[in-house]
This record gives structure tokens, sequence and C-alpha cells, in this order.
């Protein structure tokens, strides 16, 4: 019963390509996450939404756009991939009356 | 600039016993505190949570400790299991859903 999913597991780039990483949720919640894992910096937020059409930025933003045209669908973009994007990318949903996010199992990205 | 400090960065724990990972905050804003578990290949899922107004939640053999004061938070885990073995991550909510988290800690617990 996948609730999150995240259509590329692994993907391997060269700088200065534009990146698409698709999330789509069968849960109906509103808020949706993009948050990159690093080793020794756990997750950080890079862009969030609570409604189509609606994106507001996160802690780390730089190098990142997203959208969201439906309300499942929550995408993120890279304009002009670089090495330092080499990441796990995890998209999320969040049910605003537990609190409780629900992640997907990842997109692992390398940037040549 | 790390808003939650979590340590140790990894652990090994003899299987039956007590695995402890302590997280510390400083915004005071923050009102409800979740550990995530992620096992290799997965996304985090929620394991347990608590809120500020309560100094401890036990699930099973999974405890959060709370010291609102201490602004300090702590997750014990009891009898630990070979299967316990994961990374394990505290983390914040500063309102909307949107999480901040710790670095996370590697656990091996040895059977």
């Amino acid at each position: 019963d996948v609730k999150v999913t995240q259509s590329s597991r692994y993907l391997v780039k060269r700088t200065g390509e534009k990146v698409f990483l698709e999330c789509v949720q069968d849960m109906d919640h509103e808020n949706m996450f993009w948050y990159r894992q690093d080793p020794g910096l756990g997750l950080r937020l890079i862009y969030f939404s609570y409604d189509v059409k609606m994106k507001e930025k996160g802690d780390i933003p730089e190098g990142y756009s997203v959208s969201r045209e439906k309300k499942e669908r929550f995408s993120l973009i890279l304009e002009s991939a670089s090495t330092n994007q080499t990441s796990m990318y995890l998209c999320a949903n969040g049910d605003h009356n537990t609190g409780e996010l629900f992640f997907g199992e990842g997109s692992r990205l390398t940037v040549l | 600039q790390q808003q939650v400090k979590q340590s140790p960065q990894s652990l090994i724990v003899q299987k039956g016993g007590i695995s402890i990972i302590n997280c510390a905050y400083e915004n005071t804003a923050f009102d409800y505190f979740p550990w995530y578990q992620q096992f290799p290949g997965k996304g985090p899922a929620l394991l347990i949570a608590i809120r500020p107004d309560v100094s401890e939640k036990k699930e099973g053999r999974f405890t959060i400790s709370f010291n609102k004061s201490a602004k300090q938070f702590s997750l014990h885990i009891m009898d630990s299991q070979p299967g316990d073995s994961a990374t394990y991550f505290c983390a914040a909510e500063r309102g909307g859903n949107k999480l901040v988290f710790g670095a996370g800690t590697i656990l091996r617990v040895k059977s």
C-alpha cells in the first residue's frame, strides 16, 4: 500500500542538466514537502506547498524550484544541476491534524 | 545552523540492552517532537512523538523522555533487538507540518 511514490529511485545526470523529480501521493493531504538527506546533516527542507499552485521556500531553496499543478503531485526541479546537489531527495506529505509526515522511498541523484 | 542537535552519531548496543539517543533544541516555539526511524533503502517513518505538555510517552519498547526546561528530549529503546538496527532522527515542528531534523543516529544492535 504505497502512499507516496517517487518515480525515479536512482538518477545520474551531468553538470548543467535540468532534472525533474516527481512525487505523487494518494493520501489526499494538502501539505507536501521536499527534503534532501545528507550524511551528518540529517534532512533539510528545500520547498513545501500547502495547496495547489502554492509554494514556499524552505531552509535550502537555492538551485531548486518546485511545481504543484495538482493536489497529489509535487515536483522538484533542478534548473542546472551541480555536483553539490548530489544527494538523496525525499518527498513527503503531511497530516496537519496529527503532525505526521509520510515519506517516499527517496530519489538518489548523482551529478557528474 | 543546526536547530536540533542529536547525539551520538552512531551507537552499537548488545541485543537486550537499552539504546539511548539524545536531542537538544533551541527554539522554544517548537511544539511537537517526533522520532523517525529509517531502514536502508526506505524513507523515514514515524516511530513515536510527544508534545511538550507531558514529560514522557511510552509505546511498547520505545519511550520518549522530554525535559522542557532543559530543552532536551531523548529516545529510549528497551530490550533492543537486531531488527531495531536503523537510522533514527529526532525532529521538532515549527508549525504547518514543517519539521527540523537532527543529524541522525545510526543504531546497530548486535545479536
